[in-house]
């Protein structure tokens, strides 16, 4: 029940084009989901996330969409550039308690924007 | 801020030999957690301190590995002895508090991380 799970594990897209990077989650208590991105040689760095309480949260070129009945969470990146080529990784946690900040994160997707 | 400084960045050792990180954390942040990251597993959580003291280690993966954090400014993770399965990015991140912004989960910052290779 603590496992999140990302598709695609790769991902070409065309400059100016929409990528999509999607996870799905087990754990109904799970109540914060982060998406972190990863360039080589770096630490992953926060990109956006978003609660439960809302389907849709937007910064910039950014999007979340989160379904909760579905239990699934996905990153749209809008006009794709070379510049966004870089690893994505979705995370999940749950507040309160002992269990605060523990993030639980998916396998990565290694995104590539093509000039 | 300098961010979260991580030691060495790179280490090359033979099997069987003792390894140090090391991580300093940002100044004011009082969660610190050690990951690994594989190409096999992906990012995983190893073990993470609130205000220095250790709150979960179920991630650490035998009793080779151990991790100390004296202070609020310094945390080690010791592997010994070291085996080539234990090749990975090694990541340290900091964050604060419980949920500022309204309860929950706040921003963890990572370091650049230690690349370690076991022979």
């Amino acid at each position: 029940q603590q496992q999140v799970k990302q598709s695609p594990q790769s991902l070409i897209v065309q400059k100016g084009g929409i990528s999509i990077i999607n996870c799905a989650y087990e754990n109904t208590a799970f109540d914060y989901f982060p998406w972190y991105q990863q360039f080589p040689g770096k630490g992953p760095a926060l990109l956006i996330a978003i609660r439960p309480d809302v389907s849709e949260k937007k910064e910039g070129r950014f999007t979340i969409s989160f379904n909760k009945s579905a239990k699934q969470f996905s990153l749209h990146i809008m006009d794709s550039q070379p510049g966004d080529s870089a690893t994505y990784l979705c995370a999940a946690s749950k507040s309160g308690g002992g269990a605060t900040n523990k993030l639980i994160f998916g396998t990565g997707t290694l995104l590539a924007v093509q000039p | 801020d300098a961010g979260v400084i991580q030691s060495p960045r790179h280490e090359v050792t033979e099997m069987g030999q003792e390894v140090t990180l090391r991580c300093k954390p940002i100044s004011g942040h009082d969660y610190l957690f050690w990951y690994r990251q594989t190409m096999m597993r992906g990012l995983e959580l190893l073990i993470y301190f609130n205000n220095n003291v250790p709150i979960d280690d179920s991630g650490m993966p035998e009793d080779r590995f151990s991790a100390k954090m004296p202070n609020a400014s310094f945390s080690t993770l010791k592997i010994q002895p070291s085996e080539p399965r234990d090749s990975a990015v090694y990541f340290c991140a900091s964050s604060f508090g419980t949920g500022r912004g309204g309860g929950g989960t706040d921003t963890q910052y990572f370091g650049p991380g230690t690349r370690l290779t076991v022979l």
